[in-house]
């Protein structure tokens, strides 16, 4: 079976740009987080969407914004690039509902490499 | 204070050693410890996987969890050159998706 999967693998922008990155979760999960890793520094959360609706927020400006589509794969949005924004961009799927109340795996794709020039 | 610190290395031991790596962390709500592996400009790779307090064995791998001290260990036996790589702990509250990363230890074993 497919892992996670995450497109484009690169990105280079300039500041004020916009970028949007995308997300396949595993096949039959139905759960998306978004983290941002600083290079250097541990993963941060931004978003987790479940069921196409938004489930948790992250401390991060309203520049960022999410999606999740009908067959759970999900979109992640920055607007006004900064040169602040360059980082890995990381999605993690999970079966979601009621077993994050559980041993619930996240399971990480390769992630995004963002570059803000 | 970060929610999770550990100790960003870098830590270097020689093939065959044993590795322990710590994390500790200030909020007791957590009840769900993870440790990741993750190699240079890759994602992270799920090692281990624990639940409250107590011990979990995996192969070469032990995670440890000690609520009482808020500190969480893993310990890698018979360490291998393949073993090199950023270490990331991580926890999570009971109900919550969102997981708390500490910064990463990077780990080199020389051969």
């Amino acid at each position: 079976d497919a892992g996670v999967t995450q497109s484009p693998t690169h990105l280079i922008k300039t500041r004020g740009q916009h970028v949007t990155l995308r997300c396949s979760p595993i096949s039959g999960h139905k759960s998306v987080s978004w983290y941002q890793q600083v290079l250097g520094q541990g993963p941060q959360f931004i978003f987790q969407y479940y069921e196409k609706e938004e489930r948790g927020r992250g401390n991060f400006p309203d520049r960022f914004s999410a999606r999740q589509f009908p067959n759970y794969s999900s979109e992640l949005n920055v607007n006004a690039l900064l040169l602040g924004d360059s980082a890995l961009y990381l999605c993690a799927s999970s079966l979601g509902g009621i077993r994050d109340r559980a041993l619930n795996e996240q399971f990480f794709g390769p992630g995004t490499r963002l570059t803000v020039l | 204070q970060k929610e999770v610190e550990q100790d960003p290395g870098p830590l270097s031991v020689p093939e065959g050693a044993i590795v322990s790596l710590n994390c500790t962390y200030s909020n007791s709500a957590f009840q769900y410890f993870m440790w990741y592996r993750q190699y240079s400009r890759k994602g992270p790779e799920l090692l281990m996987y624990t639940y409250s307090s107590g011990n979990k064995e995996d192969g070469r791998f032990t995670a440890q969890v000690d609520k009482s001290s808020k500190y969480i260990s893993l310990f890698i036996r018979d360490s291998q050159p393949s073993d090199s790589a950023t270490y990331l702990c991580a926890m999570k509250k009971e109900g919550a998706q969102k997981l708390v990363f500490g910064q990463g230890t990077r780990l080199t074993i020389n051969p």
